[in-house]
């Protein structure tokens, strides 16, 4: 009885490079959520998809961001030429089909560092 | 918009002493509100959660948090700390459609032996 599964943990990435994380969620869930934690901040809101949908984005950066739910396989959270300022954890989140109570479970979140 | 205050960023208690972590929310509508707790480099697991049931809650490890729409709070607390209790906790409420989570700044409980 998995739950959500996050990889990797923790990311290095060099100013310009590209990061991928990616998000795993409960079995039978078919809503993912994607939030940012800044050093010393709480968890801001990016992305709401359900399968090969988004259905909010309004929390996600114009650019270089990017994040998909395929039908097969894991959510992906894109980020492209990464900044020093992307540096956060990373948490991803889910829900069942019919969203009851509106709860989501979280990942154990995927920490990026860019250099 | 929805919004979280947590009225305090540190706390900090004696073992076997109450806890108190204050939260306010705004909301332009009946808001489910959460308690979610944060250990050190680790995900966030779901303390308690309001729903427009009963007003208290009761959650896990002896956590309870009473919601009081006259004052738009939704203050956590426990009787009795644990050093184990030391973590970061966050107050959350429901978005404009219910689905993405709007979390205040968090509150780090600090449990002195």
């Amino acid at each position: 009885n998995a739950g959500v599964m996050q990889n990797p943990r923790h990311l290095v990435r060099r100013r310009g490079q590209e990061a991928r994380l990616r998000c795993s969620p409960v079995k039978g869930h078919s809503h993912v959520y994607w939030y940012r934690q800044l050093p010393e901040e709480g968890l801001k809101f990016m992305v709401y998809l359900q399968k090969e949908n988004i259905i909010d984005e309004s929390g996600m950066p114009k650019e270089r961001f990017s994040a998909e739910f395929p039908k097969e396989g894991p959510s992906i959270l894109r980020i492209q030429q990464v900044v020093r300022g992307d540096s956060a954890a990373y948490f991803c989140a889910s829900s069942p089909p019919r969203v009851m109570l509106n709860e989501q479970f979280f990942g154990p979140g995927t920490r990026l560092t860019v250099l | 918009a929805q919004s979280v205050t947590q009225l305090d960023s540190h706390v900090s208690v004696s073992e076997g002493t109450p806890v108190l972590l204050r939260c306010n929310y705004s909301s332009s509508y009946s808001p489910s509100l959460f308690w979610y707790v944060q250990h050190p480099n680790k995900g966030l697991q779901l303390l308690l959660k309001y729903t427009s049931a009963a007003t208290l809650v009761k959650g896990i490890n002896g956590f309870e948090a009473e919601f009081k729409k006259s004052e738009t709070s939704f203050h956590l607390t426990k009787p009795s700390a644990h050093m184990s209790d030391a973590a970061e906790y966050f107050c959350v409420v429901t978005g404009s459609y219910g689905n993405k989570l709007v979390f205040g700044a968090g509150t780090i409980l600090r449990v002195k032996s």
